[in-house]
Parts: structure tokens; C-alpha cells; sequence
């Protein structure tokens, strides 16, 4: 069974890039079984999905985050990993990374979940 | 794009159904046959319950039902039980190759 966790930073400044780290075990992600891919969640909010990607195939982001939003691999380390550019509050959120059907279609396994708060 | 729409609560006494609605538009829950389900306690990831409308993983409950007509997906929960008490997201597959999200339904066991 698939396990991810997340790390990184859990506050960050306006302004600045958010990275967070996602390693995967049980699993490689070079797999042709899942899609990787990072959703996040406001205190108190609902979900809200921002990239995904397929190993070797193009990158899906929400058009919403698009201009801000990095995705990168690394296979050696089955880690994958989200940058998000020139923060604000609004982007404090619980960030969780996943993994997705192969088909883009439903998110199959979770993260525990990382609080990345944007603060002065 | 705008989530999809779930009602924002809905409540019920153990033993009971209870019918989650989730309603999109043809570029996502109407067009295609890939809606899900997750359930989520507070402070805890969401879990999936239910896929391709009506597919359930294994280990869940056959108390979970997902079903669709037209834009709406719905997710019924028979014989209704306190540790049902938990937020319920739908999503759906969109004609962008992205996932959307409804706004989450906070089930109240009476």
C-alpha cells in the first residue's frame, strides 16, 4: 500500500515561495499506475486541487494557481515536490500531496497533511 | 472554474438515509462517469469512499452508494451510524483534465 508525507517549511513569508516535499513509499513514482499530484485545504475551507503530473507526460494545473505554481520530480528519491511563487495569507492552507488514478480521475491515497502558514 | 455544489449540511438519527447531492455541468459531473467521494474527520486526510460514481475501494462499507443523473452525483449513506459524523467532498473529472472540488457537506449524526 502506498503511504505519502509531506514536509517542508510551516511558515513562510508574504511574498516568498512555498516548498513542500512529498515521499512516497510502498511505491515508485515512476510507476505508470498513478498520477502525483498536491491539493490543499484553508482552515476551515474546502478542498481544492492544484497540479498533478504523470511521470514522462505533461503537467495539469488549476488554472487559478497556474502562474505560481511549480511541480518537480525526483525519481531517485521518489520524492516529488510543489513550489508555490510570491505568497499570501490566502495561501495558508493544510497541503496535502497524493496520488491519483492513472487516469487522472479520482485521488486513490492521501498525505497526512501539512500546515504551511503565511506570516510576517 | 467554480466548485461543484453540495449542500453545506445535512443531518440525521442513527439507522436512518441520508442523499448528499453534488451538482456540476456538462464540461464535468454530466460529461463524464468520473465522480468520487471522500470522507474527512477533523484534523485527519480525507479518505476515499467511492469512485467512478459508484465504485467502492476495498474496505468500505456497502453502506456507501454513489449514483448520477445528468449534472448531479449523489451519495447516499444507509443505516446511519455516529461514526458517520464527518465531512463528505465530492469531485469530479473536468473537460480540462483538471479535478474539481464541491464545497464539502458536514454530516451531523442526530
Amino acid at each position: 500500500q502506498l503511504q505519502l508525507q509531506e514536509s517542508g517549511p510551516g511558515l513562510v513569508k508574504p511574498s516568498e515561495t512555498l516548498s513542500l516535499t512529498c515521499t512516497v513509499s510502498g511505491g515508485s513514482i515512476s510507476t505508470s499506475d498513478y498520477y502525483w499530484g498536491w491539493i490543499r485545504q484553508p482552515p476551515g475551507k474546502g478542498l481544492e486541487w492544484i497540479v498533478s503530473f504523470y511521470f514522462s507526460e505533461k503537467t495539469y494545473y488549476n488554472p487559478s494557481l497556474k502562474s505560481r505554481v511549480t511541480m518537480s520530480a525526483d525519481t531517485s528519491r521518489d520524492q516529488f515536490s510543489l513550489k508555490l511563487r510570491s505568497v499570501t495569507a490566502s495561501d495558508t492552507a493544510v497541503y496535502y500531496c497524493a496520488a491519483l488514478s492513472r487516469w487522472l480521475t479520482y485521488i486513490d491515497f492521501w498525505g497526512q497533511g501539512t500546515l504551511v502558514t503565511v506570516s510576517s | 472554474q467554480s466548485a461543484l455544489t453540495q449542500p453545506a449540511s445535512v443531518s440525521g438519527s442513527p439507522g436512518q438515509s441520508i442523499t448528499i447531492s453534488c451538482t456540476g455541468t456538462s464540461s464535468d459531473v454530466g460529461g463524464y462517469n468520473y465522480v468520487s467521494w471522500h470522507q474527512q474527520y477533523p484534523g485527519k486526510a480525507p479518505k476515499l469512499l467511492i469512485y467512478d460514481v459508484s465504485n467502492r475501494p476495498s474496505g468500505v462499507s456497502n453502506r456507501f452508494f454513489g449514483s448520477k443523473s445528468g449534472n448531479t452525483a449523489s451519495l447516499t449513506i444507509s443505516g446511519l451510524q455516529a461514526e458517520d459524523e464527518a465531512d463528505y467532498y465530492c469531485t469530479s473529472y473536468t473537460s480540462s483534465k483538471t479535478l474539481l472540488f464541491g464545497g464539502g457537506t458536514k454530516l451531523t449524526v442526530l
